[in-house]
């Protein structure tokens, strides 16, 4: 199985600061990576596909980046709204998936 | 405009079963890959498995394989995960999940979710 790793677990960061997740595959994935926002009480919500593809209506500020095990998920400007648990999620080895573990990001 | 919409809350004893629909909308419901994903309190999103219902084959995670059943009825557009032998750790919210533009990669709508709480 592949196994998604996943870091820091927490976050605590500025409204204004550029926040960076990082999350790395056990084995090469391509780039069939994708991260989830989830606010407390919500389903999840897709905010990046393939690695690196913004979903439509989906705010610039997100961005996310990498191949084959190693991946960055970044936030430009951290915005009030944005206080949520990210997650990545691979798909290599469909039809099987797995999630990082998750990362909480707090407001400092 | 797709819409899941999951059959409600549930309070089971260890050792029953339950069973979760989730109903579709919006959409073609054969095509879609539906999956089902559990996140118990305070902890991360799990995937369990999923179907694709014009194949009518479900495919599981090693960890509930044996245990868990996903099925689909394409009449009422409505998928099923039924979970046998419940015990305390299957407490947890059971997600449904598929995306829209046909495909598996990745999933762009989900259910509302449904509380399964297992409690003697």
């Amino acid at each position: 199985d592949i196994q998604m790793t996943q870091s820091p677990s927490s976050l605590s960061a500025s409204v204004g600061d550029r926040v960076t997740i990082t999350c790395q595959a056990s084995q090469d994935i391509s780039n069939y990576l994708n991260w989830y926002q989830q606010k407390p009480g919500k389903a999840p919500k897709l905010l990046i596909y393939d690695a690196s593809n913004l979903e439509t209506g989906v705010p610039s500020r997100f961005s996310g980046s990498g191949s084959g095990t190693d991946f960055t998920f970044t936030i430009s400007s951290l915005q009030p709204e944005d206080i949520a648990t990210y997650y990545c999620q691979q798909y290599d080895n469909l039809p099987l998936y797995t999630f990082g573990q998750g990362t909480k990001l707090e407001i400092k | 405009q797709v819409q899941l919409v999951q059959s409600g809350a549930e309070v089971k004893k260890p050792g029953s079963s339950v069973k979760v629909s989730c109903k579709a909308s919006g959409g073609t419901f054969s095509s879609y890959a539906i999956s089902w994903v559990r996140q118990a309190p305070g902890q991360g999103l799990e995937w369990m498995g999923g179907i694709i219902p014009i194949f009518g084959t479900a495919n599981y995670a090693q960890k509930f394989q044996g245990r868990v059943t996903i099925t689909a009825d394409e009449s009422t557009s409505t998928a099923y995960m039924e979970l046998s032998s419940l015990r305390s750790e299957d407490t947890a919210v059971y997600y449904c999940a598929i995306f829209s533009g046909g495909g598996d990669t990745r999933f762009d709508y989900w259910g509302q979710g449904t509380l399964v709480t297992v409690s003697s």
